[in-house]
């Protein structure tokens, strides 16, 4: 059973452009919310992360808008860079007494110079 | 440097055959956690370790052991490999407090 649904699954954006990748979840005891980013032969790194308290959280030219009701919760690239390209996983978890961390399934962004 | 260490990076292996996945970190986290990743699945969490001794299954655990008898070391063990458990493996850790895991480069396994 997936817990988080990522999409799309690749996404090919010009130089300049915005970048959006979009995740839901169904449990709602997920309390945060991490996005990941993974070049090729890399592990994943952490980009960015959210919990449900915040409806948008921005670092640079990325951010995560976060929509609790629809369980919902998406990354924004602005002004996209080559540069950027890699695979993106949103993710969710339980704080607190727990490990489990859940990832979705991945995007592949390719930025076009 | 501050990183997490697996080795080895690239394993061809026999079906039955035991093997043992070495991850070290150097940062003194609390947590750690193994992940196997399949094209087209993410990333799947095999088992995790909150501390010393304390270790709890993720959601991927058939077939894989694992243990951690101290802080900085969590090895991942397959006692009887099977062609299915072929994948790219990865370690993670994070420190008590803050939430983002520091993974490291990646183990390739393949089972023949």
């Amino acid at each position: 059973q997936q817990q988080v649904k990522q999409s799309p699954q690749s996404l090919i954006v010009q130089k300049g452009g915005i970048s959006i990748i979009n995740c839901a979840y169904e449990n709602t005891a997920f309390d945060y919310f991490p996005w990941y980013q993974q070049f090729p032969g890399k592990g994943p790194a952490l980009l960015i992360a959210i919990r449900p308290d915040v409806s948008e959280k921005k670092e640079g030219r990325f951010t995560i808008s976060f929509n609790k009701s629809a369980k919902q919760f998406s990354l924004h690239i602005m002004d996209s860079q080559p540069g950027d390209s890699a695979t993106y996983f949103c993710a969710a978890s339980i704080q607190g007494g727990s490990e489990k961390l859940v990832f979705g399934k991945g995007t592949k962004l390719t930025v076009n110079p | 440097e501050a990183q997490v260490t697996q080795n080895p990076r690239y394993l061809i292996t026999v079906t039955g055959k035991k093997l043992t996945v070495t991850c070290s970190q150097n940062m003194n986290h609390e947590y750690m956690s193994w992940y196997r990743q399949d094209p087209g699945l993410g990333l799947r969490q095999i088992y995790y370790s909150m501390n010393v001794e304390v270790t709890d299954k993720g959601d991927v655990p058939e077939g894989y052991k694992v243990s951690r008898k101290e802080k900085r070391n969590f090895p991942l063990i397959l006692e009887s490999p099977s062609p299915n458990q072929t994948s790219l493996y990865f370690c993670a850790s994070r420190e008590r407090g803050r939430y983002g895991y520091t993974f490291g480069s990646g183990t390739r396994l393949t089972v023949v």
